[in-house]
C-alpha cells in the first residue's frame, strides 16, 4: 500500500499570502492517479486538482498542482479568506485509494 | 445538477449490522464508478470500497474486507454499502462518492453530504 505523507501539517499564514502544501508518496505515482481536495468544517470534501496538475470544474487559477513520481505540490498562489481549510492529497494504486493526513491552512 | 443523497446511518452495537444507501440524480449514474469514502470524527479520509459501473468490478479496503459489501442497482440510481460485524472502529461519517473518470475511479468529482455510522454499545 502506498502511504502518502502530507506537510507541513498545519501552515499558518495570512490572507494574500503564498500556501505551498506538498505530499511524498512511498513509493512512485502515476500522476495521473494524484489528486487533491479542500475539506471546510462539517462539509465534504471538494475535488480541486487531478491528475497531479488539472484543476477541477469551477476551481480558481489561484490553485495549482505539481510534481511527479513521489513527490508533488499543492500551491495557493494567495490565499482567499475561504481558502483556510484542510486538504487532503490522495492516490489510486492496486491497493485502492489512499489519502493523506491533511494539511491544515490557517489564520495567521 | 449532481446529486448524491446518503441515508441509513445511526447507532448500532459492535457485531450489528447496517446497510447504507446512496440515491443519485443529476447524472447518468450507470456510466459511472462509485464508491464509499469514510472519516472517523476528527480524523482523515479513509477508502472503503467501490464499484464498477456495472457492477461487475468491486474492491474493498482490507479494514472493511469480509465484513462490508459494496453493491448497486442501475436502474434505481442508488449505491449501496451493507456492513456486518461492525466494530467501534468503524465509527465514522460515510460519504458516497462518484468517480470522475468514469472508467474507474481515480478521483472522485462528487460527494455527498454524509451519513454518520455510531458502533457503541
Amino acid at each position: 500500500e502506498i502511504v502518502l505523507t502530507q506537510s507541513p501539517g498545519t501552515l499558518s499564514l495570512s490572507p494574500g499570502e503564498r500556501a505551498t502544501l506538498s505530499c511524498r508518496a512511498s513509493q512512485s505515482v502515476a500522476s495521473s492517479y494524484l489528486a487533491w481536495y479542500q475539506q471546510k468544517p462539517g462539509q465534504a470534501p471538494r475535488l480541486l486538482i487531478y491528475g497531479a496538475s488539472s484543476r477541477a470544474t469551477g476551481i480558481p487559477d489561484r490553485f495549482s498542482g505539481s510534481g511527479s513520481g513521489a513527490d508533488f505540490t499543492l500551491t495557493i498562489s494567495r490565499l482567499e479568506p475561504e481558502d483556510f481549510a484542510v486538504y487532503f492529497c490522495q492516490q489510486y494504486g492496486r491497493s485502492g485509494l489512499t489519502f493523506g493526513g491533511g494539511t491544515k491552512v490557517e489564520i495567521k | 445538477q449532481v446529486q448524491l443523497v446518503e441515508s441509513g446511518g445511526g447507532l448500532v452495537k459492535p457485531g450489528g449490522s447496517l446497510r447504507l444507501s446512496c440515491a443519485a440524480s443529476g447524472f447518468t449514474f450507470s456510466d459511472y464508478y462509485m464508491g464509499w469514502i469514510r472519516q472517523a470524527p476528527g480524523k482523515g479520509l479513509e477508502w472503503v470500497s467501490y464499484i464498477s459501473s456495472s457492477g461487475g468490478t468491486i474492491y474493498y479496503a482490507d479494514s472493511v474486507k469480509g465484513r462490508f459489501t459494496i453493491s448497486r442497482d442501475n436502474a434505481k440510481n442508488s449505491l449501496y454499502l451493507q456492513m456486518n460485524s461492525l466494530r467501534a472502529e468503524d465509527t465514522a461519517v460515510y460519504y458516497c462518492a462518484r468517480g470522475r473518470e468514469r472508467i474507474q475511479f481515480w478521483s472522485i468529482d462528487y460527494w455527498g453530504q454524509g451519513t454518520l455510522v455510531t458502533v457503541s454499545s
